[in-house]
């Protein structure tokens, strides 16, 4: 089946530092990426539709400025926290999907900002 | 809007015993489709089951069977002679096709605790 491949899988920042997270997939074109955050014991919450070649469109309560998101190719989108904070401590995981068919996830990134 | 219902937060049984995870969707798209996904202690998602909204048939797979019923608005999921392995947060997804494109909605998940 189509995999989605997400970088890394842990990463602790110091507060006011910024990370970037990958997402590909591997073996099909994803014009659509989801970037979603789950915080502990709680469910999947959508944060941004990543679309290749445009502006992401994001959900409402979430800060585009704080959340880059790029998608500069059909296998790549990139979420960028800026000057991270504690409260942006979380787990964070990407979806691709082909129209219609399941949605494939990466591995998520357990995103520790001390 | 769409909305997926998980009332059941968490479940313990022990092991061998059948469960059911309850789930209950709202949408006003007619063609949508439901998701099913088991998330263990690693955080990863693992895909268990995707059905449109124009199949109603029941559907086995192993020990997994899942049990749609459209009138209902239901999705449930039963596990049969549950295994300590089986523990796991389980969620219920949805998808329409008109109102929301290809994005999930997810329910609060189900945490399921096999005891042996």
């Amino acid at each position: 089946g189509a995999v989605v491949s997400q970088h890394p899988s842990r990463v602790i920042c110091k507060s006011g530092t910024s990370v970037k997270i990958e997402c590909r997939s591997l073996d099909f074109q994803a014009t659509t990426m989801f970037w979603y955050r789950q915080f502990p014991k709680q469910s999947l919450m959508l944060m941004a539709t990543s679309n290749e070649g445009s502006k992401a469109t994001y959900e409402q309560g979430v800060e585009k400025d704080k959340f880059l998101i790029n998608h500069a190719s059909l296998t790549l989108s990139t979420l960028t926290v800026t000057s991270a904070h504690p409260e942006d401590s979380s787990f964070y995981i990407c979806s691709a999907r082909d129209p219609w068919s399941e949605a494939f996830f990466g591995q998520g990134t357990r995103l520790t900002v001390v | 809007a769409q909305k997926v219902t998980q009332a059941q937060t968490e479940i313990s049984v022990v092991e061998k015993e059948d469960v059911t995870l309850d789930c209950v969707y709202e949408t006003r798209d007619t063609t949508y489709y439901l998701f099913w996904y088991k998330q263990p202690p690693s955080g990863e998602l693992v895909f268990l089951i995707r059905r449109n909204s124009f199949d109603e048939q029941n559907e086995i797979s192993g020990r997994y069977s899942w049990n749609f019923q459209k009138s209902t608005s239901s999705f449930n999921f039963t596990i049969t002679a549950s295994q300590v392995v089986d523990s796991a947060v389980y969620f219920c997804a949805l998808s329409g096709r008109e109102t929301s494109g290809s994005r999930l909605t997810f329910g609060e998940g189900t945490q399921l605790t096999v005891n042996p």
